[in-house]
């Protein structure tokens, strides 16, 4: 299995709601991110977990909070989100370590309403 | 916390033809990886090339860098119309956080 799944592909969501974002990959990979990308610009970081530990938060709003059950599965869960939340969000993976490219999931595509 | 910039923005040309794209980045890195979007969806990646290196090919790919001046190219030769997508760079730094660039729109057409 060489893919990044994430669940769902498209998600439409009040202000006042609670959802959550689903990735897994069972590649072994210990590293796993959750990007946040606006049309028509480049994918911002805004998690790493290593190890299912949280390495990096880039300084993201509480109302988005990853979480890393096990090795296989990142979870994003969403509450009280903005309309200028609307994005893809992007799930990847990697092993850890300096010299891999990422596996990207193809997104959760998100409206916030 | 985009890392840098890439240039040009848009690039329109005809099949059989080469894109070259550049980038330019902001701080040290240990790697510089190359990415394909297509219609917003999932990123592809194409090809890596670690900070010792300076050029590196794969396929139609040549991907070149310059930490001197902090800035590397990607150049599709023989260009077909399944190339049209976007292409972004993106560098990682020593904790695992790729950062992109702001990436260039391609077209090929047939």
């Amino acid at each position: 299995d060489t893919e990044v799944t994430q669940t769902p592909k498209h998600l439409v969501m009040g202000m006042t709601n609670k959802k959550s974002l689903k990735c897994e990959q069972h590649m072994g990979h210990r590293a796993m991110y959750w990007y946040k990308q606006k049309a028509k610009k480049p994918p911002e970081l805004m998690f790493v977990y290593s190890y299912e530990k949280l390495s990096i938060n880039e300084s993201v709003p509480s109302r988005f909070s990853p979480e890393c059950p096990n090795s296989s599965l990142l979870n994003l869960h969403l509450h009280a989100l903005q309309p200028e939340d609307s994005a893809l969000y992007l799930c990847a993976s990697s092993p850890r370590g300096l010299y891999y490219g990422y596996t990207f999931g193809s997104g959760t595509r998100l409206t916030v309403v | 916390s985009q890392q840098g910039e890439e240039d040009p923005q848009a690039l329109s040309i005809q099949e059989g033809e080469n894109a070259t794209m550049n980038c330019s980045y902001k701080t040290s890195i240990n790697n510089l990886q190359w990415y394909r979007q297509n219609s917003g969806r999932g990123l592809v990646h194409l090809i890596l090339i670690r900070s010792n290196e300076r050029e590196k090919h794969s396929g139609r790919l040549r991907v070149t860098l310059d930490t001197s001046k902090k800035s590397s190219s990607l150049l599709i030769t023989a260009s077909r119309a399944a190339d049209t997508a976007s292409y972004f760079c993106a560098t990682d730094g020593n904790n695992n956080d790729m950062r992109f660039g702001a990436g260039t729109r391609l077209t090929v057409k047939p």
